[in-house]
Order: C-alpha cells, then structure tokens, then sequence
C-alpha cells in the first residue's frame, strides 16, 4: 500500500522542549513538505524539500527545522523557539515537477503544548 | 499576493440535493487548481487537479471546473449524501500551494 505515514498521532510538549514529527513515504516522490493548521486558517507552509539534502523555508519556518537525509523521509522538530507550537501539523508529498505538482497528504500530527 | 477564499464558509443540506462550493483567487497566473476533502482530525484527501489549461474535470459525482481569466473554480456535487459531509479545501499551485480556509459542509438525512 502506498502512502504518507505520521507519527505520532498526538503529541504533548512541555515548555521549553523540543519535539520531532515523523513523516514517510513511499511513493517514490522527490518534493516533500510540511504545513501548519489551525482553527479557521488555511494551512501555511513551514518547510519544503525538493531532493534529497535540500531544502527550503516555507512562510513560516521560524521556530521550526528539517532534515532530508532519505528520499523517503522528512522529519519536522519543532523547536522551544516557535511560541506558539499548538496546531495540526500535516505532512505532503508530490513528484518533483513545478507545473504539476499533486500533493499528497498524510494523516496529520496533533501537537499540544502542556 | 495570491489569496484564496471559500464562500460560503458552511453549508447545511438535505441528502439528494446537488451543490455547488465556490473558490476564487485573486493571481491568475497559477499553474493548477486543486480540491481536497478533509473530514475532522484527518489529513486531506486530493479529489480533483485541474490543470491552467483545461476548464474542468470530473470524478463520480464530483465536476470540478476552472475559470483562470475571472479567477473563480466551483466544485459541484451531484444527489449528495451524508457520507460527503466534510471540509472541502482548493489550493492554487504558483510556486507552492496557497490554500482557502474551507468549506465545512453537512449533508443530513
């Protein structure tokens, strides 16, 4: 079965602590990226990733880090610095292609900060 | 700057009825239009990718269609079920995805 995979599905963070969120795929795609919900707001983009190694600030990357060490993986750490962490992150991929980029979803990671 | 918005926020209808969500974009040099599901405390799922260069596509019950020049897309839903109740979300791709912020929608027996 092919499809983006998130982990865990909740997640509670003290303050002050950093946390990571999981995301794989295996749909073989090359672009990867990560966004941010909350109530009432459309989702804005945290980071982004092309390849493997790379990688780019979305509109909100403050707070936030990368890493894209595998094609298949793309994990977020969200870090004691973004103020105000409490929000539905979600996980996307799609082919590497800037004119027809269908994004694919994962099933979400709901981050509470205690 | 790109922005998208969603009219009417909700809307609540009885089963059978077809129906028509709205989305309009201010740039309309975009390179696609896309509809999404997402149903409460799930992740999105694509229902629809209209390319710039085409007017419409269809899925099932779903037609999706795209005016580039007036910066408008509809979604339209055809004899609805309770099963379709959720948030419909479009995004414009540019350079990355900007999306609405929804249409949450209730379909009651």
């Amino acid at each position: 079965d092919g499809g983006i995979t998130q982990s865990p599905k909740y997640l509670f963070r003290k303050e002050g602590q950093n946390v990571t969120l999981s995301c794989e795929q295996n749909l073989n795609h090359d672009a990867m990226y990560w966004y941010r919900q909350d109530p009432g707001q459309g989702l804005r983009l945290i980071y982004y990733s092309q390849i493997v190694n790379d990688f780019q600030k979305g509109d909100i990357a403050e707070g936030y880090s990368v890493s894209r060490e595998k094609k298949e993986s793309f994990p977020l750490t969200v870090t004691s610095a973004q103020k105000n962490p409490t929000a539905f992150y979600l996980c996307a991929s799609s082919i590497f292609s800037e004119r027809y980029n269908e994004q694919f979803f994962g099933p979400g990671t709901r981050l509470t900060v205690l | 700057k790109q922005e998208v918005t969603q009219i009417p926020a909700a809307l609540s209808v009885p089963e059978g009825e077809n129906l028509v969500l709205n989305c309009s974009f201010t740039d309309s040099a975009i390179y696609n239009l896309q509809w999404f599901r997402q149903d409460p405390g799930k992740g999105l799922t694509s229902l629809l990718l209209i390319q710039s260069s085409q007017r419409e596509q269809t899925s099932g019950r779903l037609n999706a269609s795209l005016d580039k020049s007036s910066g408008r897309s509809t979604l339209y839903i055809a004899a609805s079920q309770p099963g379709d109740s959720a948030t419909y979300l479009c995004a414009v791709s540019a350079d990355k995805l900007i999306f609405g912020t929804g249409t949450r929608l209730q379909v009651f027996p």
